[in-house]
């Protein structure tokens, strides 16, 4: 079945860019997401993707697709405290499901 | 303001009682979903409806139940079969009308302690 897959953690000096990453199993995804979550909140969209494009820049957010290693990273730059929170990639299916990776947690260093 | 109310946002209960999680959106949204959070989880799909008066078990389904009678609706019991309801849970809608992607609207959440 379809997987999606985060590393857990990531820890990052104020100022310097984040890397999230994720991998995802189904091919047929026809767009792919970035969600941002603050703690004890909802899940807020961050971006989007879609599956014919290897790149998509939105201020300071970039993601980047390699559909060929069905892999997704979201860079941050000039990340801040208040991008601390967890992220979590999801890819859609063929029935209007997402289906959610585990979320990476992303601490931002003073 | 357009978005997705889930009330209320802690509920505390005896192991054992029923409870209801309501979850109400004014987006226009066909499809609504309900989605469990564990502490360092991801999130697990319950039950999801795309169209009123009908819905389909997720992949947790055990222990739950829904019911959507209006667009807008889409209630949530964690009944006494559920053997872990201790969590936090998220609701969410799309609009599956349209060509676009199907980004979904989540509410803020209900944290449910059952002891």
């Amino acid at each position: 079945g379809e997987d999606v897959e985060q590393s857990l953690f990531l820890s990052v000096r104020e100022g310097d860019s984040s890397v999230i990453n994720c991998t995802y199993t189904d091919s047929s995804s026809t767009y792919l997401y970035w969600y941002k979550q603050e703690p004890g909140a909802g899940l807020q969209l961050l971006t989007y993707i879609f599956s014919n494009m290897d790149m998509k820049q939105d201020q300071r957010l970039t993601v980047l697709l390699n559909k060929k290693d069905k892999h997704l990273s979201l860079r941050i730059a000039d990340t801040q405290t208040g991008d601390s929170a967890i992220y979590f990639c999801a890819e859609e299916d063929s029935s209007y499901k997402l289906i959610f990776g585990s979320g990476t947690r992303l601490l931002v260093r003073p | 303001d357009g978005g997705i109310t889930q009330s209320p946002k802690y509920l505390f209960r005896k192991e054992g009682q029923n409870v209801t999680l309501s979850c109400e959106q004014n987006l226009n949204h066909d499809a609504m979903y309900w989605y469990r959070q564990d502490p360092g989880q991801g999130l697990r799909l319950i039950y999801y409806s795309q169209i009123v008066n009908d819905f389909q078990k997720g992949d947790i389904a055990e222990g739950y139940s829904v019911s959507r009678e209006k667009k807008e609706s889409f209630p949530l019991t964690v009944t006494s079969a559920q053997k872990n309801p201790t969590a936090f849970y998220l609701c969410a809608s799309t609009d599956t009308t349209g060509v676009k992607n199907y980004e979904q609207y989540f509410g803020p959440g209900t944290r449910l302690t059952v002891t």
